[in-house]
C-alpha cells in the first residue's frame, strides 16, 4: 500500500519559514516525479511545485517563485518543501503526491500551515 | 498559469447523468492530452478519477469517463449515485513543467 505522510505544518508569522516533509512508502520513490499541492481554506486545489526523479527539474507555480525551494532525498524516500518570505495566502493544507505527468495517482493526508501574527 | 474554468456547481438526481466541463486554452488543455479529474470529499485528500483525457485508473468505477474538444475538457459522471456528491477538479499539463488546476465543481445529487 502506497503512504505518503505530510509533517511540519504549523502556525507562522507572515515573512517567517517553515519546512514541509514528505515521508513515502509503498512506491519505487526514485522513479517518480513529485509535486506539493495546496489547498486554501474552503477554497480549490492549486499545484505548487514538482521535482524530477533525480532532483535535476523543478518547476513552480509563479506565486511562490524565488520564495519556495522543493527538493528530495531518494536515499530517504522524501520530498521537501522549504517555504520562505510567507504571506497570508500562503495559508493552506499542503499536500505531497506522487506526479505522473501530471496525473496524481497518490496522496497524503495533508499537513495545514497558517500564516498569521 | 492561469485556473482552468469550470462551473460552481451542478446537480442531478440518482440514476442521471450530468458533465461538468473545464475549459483552458491553446496553451494548457488544447495542447496536450495530459487532462485529469480529482474527486474531493469533504475533509478528505483528492482522488484520482481521470487521467489522459480518458483513462481510467483502476478501481474506479466506469460510470465516470472523460473527453476533450479543443480548450475543453469535460468530465461525465452517469447513473449519479449518492456517494458521487463530492467536489470534482480538472487538471492540465501546462507547458514548461507547470501543472494548473481548475477552480473546482461541487456536484450534489439531489
Amino acid at each position: 500500500e502506497v503512504q505518503l505522510v505530510e509533517s511540519g505544518g504549523g502556525l507562522v508569522q507572515p515573512g517567517g519559514s517553515l519546512r514541509l516533509s514528505c515521508a513515502a512508502s509503498g512506491l519505487t520513490f526514485s522513479s517518480y516525479w513529485m509535486s506539493w499541492v495546496r489547498q486554501a481554506p474552503g477554497k480549490g486545489l492549486e499545484w505548487v511545485a514538482n521535482i524530477k526523479q533525480d532532483g535535476s527539474e523543478k518547476y513552480y507555480v509563479d506565486s511562490v517563485k524565488g520564495r519556495f525551494t522543493i527538493s528530495r532525498d531518494n536515499a530517504k524516500n522524501s520530498v521537501y518543501l522549504q517555504m520562505n518570505s510567507l504571506r497570508a495566502e500562503d495559508t493552506a493544507v499542503y499536500y505531497c503526491a506522487s506526479d505522473g505527468g501530471p496525473l496524481f495517482d497518490n496522496w497524503g493526508q495533508g499537513t495545514l500551515v497558517t500564516v498569521s501574527s | 498559469q492561469s485556473a482552468l474554468t469550470q462551473p460552481a456547481s451542478v446537480s442531478g438526481s440518482p440514476g442521471q447523468s450530468i458533465t461538468i466541463s473545464c475549459t483552458g486554452t491553446s496553451s494548457d488543455v488544447g495542447s496536450y492530452n495530459r487532462v485529469s479529474w480529482y474527486q474531493q470529499h469533504p475533509g478528505k485528500a483528492p482522488k484520482l478519477m481521470i487521467y489522459e483525457v480518458s483513462k481510467r485508473p483502476s478501481g474506479v468505477s466506469n460510470r465516470f469517463s472523460g473527453s476533450k474538444s479543443g480548450n475543453t475538457a469535460s468530465l461525465a459522471i452517469s447513473g449519479l449515485q449518492a456517494e458521487d456528491e463530492a467536489d470534482y477538479y480538472c487538471c492540465s499539463y501546462a507547458g514548461s513543467g507547470t501543472v494548473v488546476f481548475g477552480g473546482g465543481t461541487k456536484l450534489t445529487v439531489l
